[in-house]
């Protein structure tokens, strides 16, 4: 069965640093999301990427994010200066269109902020 | 401000005691109503979708209902294996909004 597969599953990096974190989405869908999940919250809703640009993005989702499709199967979240505040779990989702709205999700990556 | 309840936030079970969860929601324009199981350090997996009140769907031990205001998902006989947080999320054609989940524990 297809999944959506993230790298890495742990990333630890210092304060003030930047970060890639990659998804490869499931092969035949066309709108690819970020969600983070500080411990022990909600999952909170990043931004939302369509047709190489992005759709939506939430009041997290400011200056110190981006997001890229740089090939046909990656789709990535960079944080140019990490926080504290930045350790998270965040995870990649992704749907076809047409698929009733359904989201995959990835298994996550823990990010760290030292 | 759109909005998504969950309750109770844990809930112990002995295997084989049912009972519901609930999701109450306050949104604007929703487009559909999704079901996840989340197991700890794991990304959340899709269990249902419901789109317009009185819908109702159902997998194993699972049943999921919604109305105009709240959606349950009722587990029938649960065992160990169901323990896991049970999360709800809307959606409004824009974002989706997680609740903060029901952490089950179903003891054997």
């Amino acid at each position: 069965e297809p999944e959506v597969t993230q790298t890495p599953s742990h990333q630890v990096t210092q304060m003030g640093q930047e970060v890639i974190l990659r998804c490869v989405p499931i092969s035949n869908h066309l709108y690819f999301y970020w969600y983070r999940q500080i411990l022990g919250q909600k999952v909170e809703f990043l931004v939302s990427f369509y047709n190489n640009e992005i759709s939506e993005k939430s009041e997290i989702f400011d200056d110190q994010f981006s997001v890229e499709r740089p090939d046909g199967s990656n789709f990535t979240l960079k944080i140019r200066s990490t926080k504290l505040e930045d350790s998270a779990m965040y995870f990649c989702a992704s749907r076809s269109l047409g698929a009733g709205d359904t989201q995959y999700f990835g298994p996550g990556t823990r990010l760290t902020v030292l | 401000e759109d909005q998504v309840t969950q309750s109770p936030e844990a809930l112990r079970l002995q295997e084989g005691e049912s009972s519901s969860l609930n999701c109450s929601y306050t949104v604007s324009g929703l487009r559909g109503l999704f079901w996840y199981r989340q197991d700890p350090g794991k990304g959340p997996e899709f269990l249902f979708t419901l789109y317009s009140a009185g819908e109702e769907k159902e997998k194993e031990r699972l049943k999921a209902t919604l109305t105009k205001k709240e959606s349950f998902l009722h587990i029938t006989a649960p065992k160990p294996e169901d323990s896991a947080t049970y999360l709800c999320a809307v959606y409004t054609g824009n974002q989706f909004y997680f609740g903060t989940g029901t952490s089950l524990t179903v003891i054997p």
